[in-house]
């Protein structure tokens, strides 16, 4: 069974600086998908960024990028420029190629500070 | 990105009753959508997998009889909670896979249901 690990049950970033969220995943399969999803106050789920597993280059979408290690199943979110808007219920996701299934990590609350 | 609404947004109901709770993708065709729990301070957990035309599938320890999913067309689910209790109250998010022009495999999220059964 597939597993995401979030290790990080809070974060806390000054406003404008720069956080790294972190996520660890395992997996058997060698193509699939892996997301970022941020979750507000409102509980709308809205996608941040997604990464194709068979793509070596890093996705990246405005101030989000993702650290995306293969070998070492970890695929990890940096916020630039993090701004109150930001803050949030952060789930990394997995979803194996051709596959219903996508699970979730326990979630990493950020907090933004002014 | 595409969008999926889900109705009612709240909804209160007596213990016994049944309730219904509907989700659509707005602007694209869904063959596969998804119906999660999350309870309050958790992650999302998947209770079933809803098929157009087909019976849905569900994960273990979900009763198939109580959470009655129908995807009666490419656009349509609902989830019927039936004979609600107490302990069903819980936040309802469906969400369907948009695979239009070869997208990536990204699952769409509803504003989620919240359910309360006195």
């Amino acid at each position: 069974a597939q597993t995401v690990t979030q290790s990080q049950p809070e974060m806390s970033v000054q406003e404008a600086e720069t956080v790294t969220l972190s996520c660890t995943y395992d997996t058997s399969e060698s193509d699939y998908y892996l997301f970022w999803y941020k979750q507000p106050p409102s509980r709308q789920m809205i996608l941040v960024i997604r990464q194709e597993a068979y793509k070596q280059q890093n996705a990246t979408e405005n101030r989000f990028s993702v650290n995306f290690q293969k070998a070492a199943k970890s695929f990890s979110l940096k916020i630039s420029d993090s701004q109150l808007g930001d803050a949030a219920m952060y789930f990394c996701a997995y979803s194996p190629y051709n596959n219903n299934d996508m699970r979730f990590g326990a979630g990493t609350r950020l907090t933004v500070k002014p | 990105g595409a969008v999926v609404s889900q109705h009612p947004s709240w909804v209160i109901c007596k213990s016994g009753t049944s309730v219904k709770i509907e989700c659509r993708s707005l602007d694209f065709q869904a063959t596969t959508m998804f119906w999660y729990r999350q309870f309050p301070k958790q992650s999302l957990m998947l209770m079933a997998t809803s098929n157009e035309g087909s019976k849905a599938t569900y994960e273990q320890g979900v009763e198939k009889d109580k959470f009655l999913i129908n995807h009666a067309s490419l656009t349509l689910s609902t989830l019927t909670v039936t004979s609600a209790h107490p302990e069903d109250s819980s936040f309802y998010i469906c969400s369907a896979r948009d695979q239009s022009g070869g997208a990536v495999e990204t699952q769409y999220f509803g504003p989620g249901t919240r359910l309360l059964v006195l």
